[in-house]
This record gives C-alpha cells, sequence and structure tokens, in this order.
C-alpha cells in the first residue's frame, strides 16, 4: 500500500464519451504527476503540477485536461479520445522539489487501465 | 538530453538463485539520482532502490543491491535468493539533480526487463 490511490481501475470509453480518472495521495505529499504507460514505450510523462500548480505540460492533447483542486487530489478529464490514446494512466506523487530534499523518488498509485473504442 | 537503456527485455531466474538486471544511461550532468522501480503484474509501481550520484557507496536493501559504475554509467540491480514475488517488470529511471525548472522534476525511464522467476 503506498498512499496513493487510483480509480476507476479500467475504464472503456467510446470516442465520443467524457470521462475522468481521480487520483488521491494520502502521504502529505505536495506534488503530483499523470504518466501514460504504453506497450513497448517508456513512460511518458504528461502532467506535474506542483503546490497546485500546473508546471509541466509536455506537449499533450488537449484532449486530455487535468484538474489539481487541491495537493491530495488529481483528475485527468478525458474527451473525445483516440483509440490510440488507450493505456495504462500512472499518478504519483512526491515531495516538492526543493533545494534541501535528497528523496526525489515518486510514489505512484495502481493505475487506470484505459481502453478507447 | 539524458536517456537510460535497459538492454534485457526480458530475463529468468530460478528460484533462490541470483540474477542481475542491466541498466546503462547517458549523461553529461555529474550530479544526479537512480533508480529501480519494479511493477508487478498488479500494476503498482513500487521503488525498490535507489542510488545518488555523489555516494560511491553502492546501495543496498535487503536482498536488492545495486552495481554503480558511474565512469561507465552503469547502474545494474542484483536480486539475490530470488523469490517467486520477484516476478515483475523492472524499471531503471535517471533524474537529475539541478536546481530549476523542469530539470529535477522529471524521471527518464527504461523500457523495463520483465523477469520471471522459475520454481
Amino acid at each position: 500500500e503506498t498512499g496513493v490511490t487510483q480509480t476507476p481501475r479500467h475504464l472503456v470509453m467510446g470516442m465520443t464519451n467524457k470521462k475522468s480518472l481521480k487520483c488521491e495521495q494520502h502521504l502529505g505529499h505536495n506534488a503530483m504527476y499523470w504518466y501514460k504507460q504504453s506497450a513497448k514505450k517508456p513512460l511518458e510523462l504528461m502532467f506535474v503540477y506542483s503546490l497546485e500548480e500546473r508546471v509541466e505540460n509536455n506537449s499533450v492533447p488537449s484532449r486530455f485536461s487535468p484538474e489539481c483542486p487541491n495537493s491530495s487530489h488529481l483528475f485527468l478529464h478525458l474527451h473525445t479520445l483516440q483509440p490510440e490514446d488507450s493505456a495504462l494512466y500512472l499518478c504519483a506523487s512526491g515531495p516538492r522539489c526543493s533545494a534541501g530534499g535528497l528523496n526525489y523518488e515518486q510514489y505512484f498509485g495502481p493505475g487506470t487501465r484505459l481502453t478507447v473504442t | 538530453a539524458q536517456t537510460v537503456t535497459q538492454s534485457q527485455p526480458e530475463m529468468s531466474v530460478q528460484e533462490a538463485e541470483t540474477v542481475t538486471l542491466s541498466c546503462t544511461y547517458d549523461t553529461s550532468e555529474s550530479d544526479y539520482y537512480l533508480f529501480w522501480y519494479k511493477q508487478p503484474p498488479s500494476r503498482q509501481m513500487i521503488l525498490v532502490i535507489r542510488q545518488e550520484a555523489y555516494k560511491q557507496q553502492n546501495a543496498t536493501e535487503n536482498r536488492f543491491s545495486v552495481n554503480f559504475q558511474k565512469a561507465a554509467k552503469s547502474f545494474s540491480l542484483k536480486i539475490s535468493d530470488s523469490q517467486l514475488g520477484d516476478a515483475a517488470m523492472y524499471f531503471c529511471a535517471y533524474r537529475s539533480a539541478l536546481i530549476g525548472a523542469g530539470n529535477n522534476r522529471k524521471l527518464i525511464w527504461g523500457l523495463g526487463t520483465s523477469l520471471a522467476v522459475n520454481p
């Protein structure tokens, strides 16, 4: 149990649907991340939030829309996805980067397996 | 740009034996962090071990240890006394220690090594 939960665990949606992925962390961290994991590709960092402010957006299509209402919750809103968006979406949290910090590891949730039909 | 290479897509080991997973990386930085993550079939990514580049001593966590060769940019993971529960995908990851926008937020990941443990 890593203290990061994600719901739903599995999601099947049509290309015209709108759905949201939810992530919640109970570790007192103030940075949260969305990753996309596809077969035979390295993990792709999608978004980074630090203290509820988006600090990084790695050229992710606008059909993915993140929301971070507070430091414990992170959402990924999905709209008009494509079949190639089918993947495992991982949420992670970690301590905010600072000059004094040494532990930069991230703690992952179990992921949401997304299938776009 | 930094890269991480795991040259072994699949490995297998007999239960109770020792196995070594390879990882090499490319960077021009002198200060950074290296990690091994484990992703079992349940899909929850778990940190196994981490190494600070400025430390010469190899990190060890119970049955897991690393062989960190900074000059060779090599960071292999050794699993001793392998157990059935060690079967998983293992990912090697790099993170810059530079302070600055974006630099130390990204983990650079390898493609992973799938480890099977045979009873």
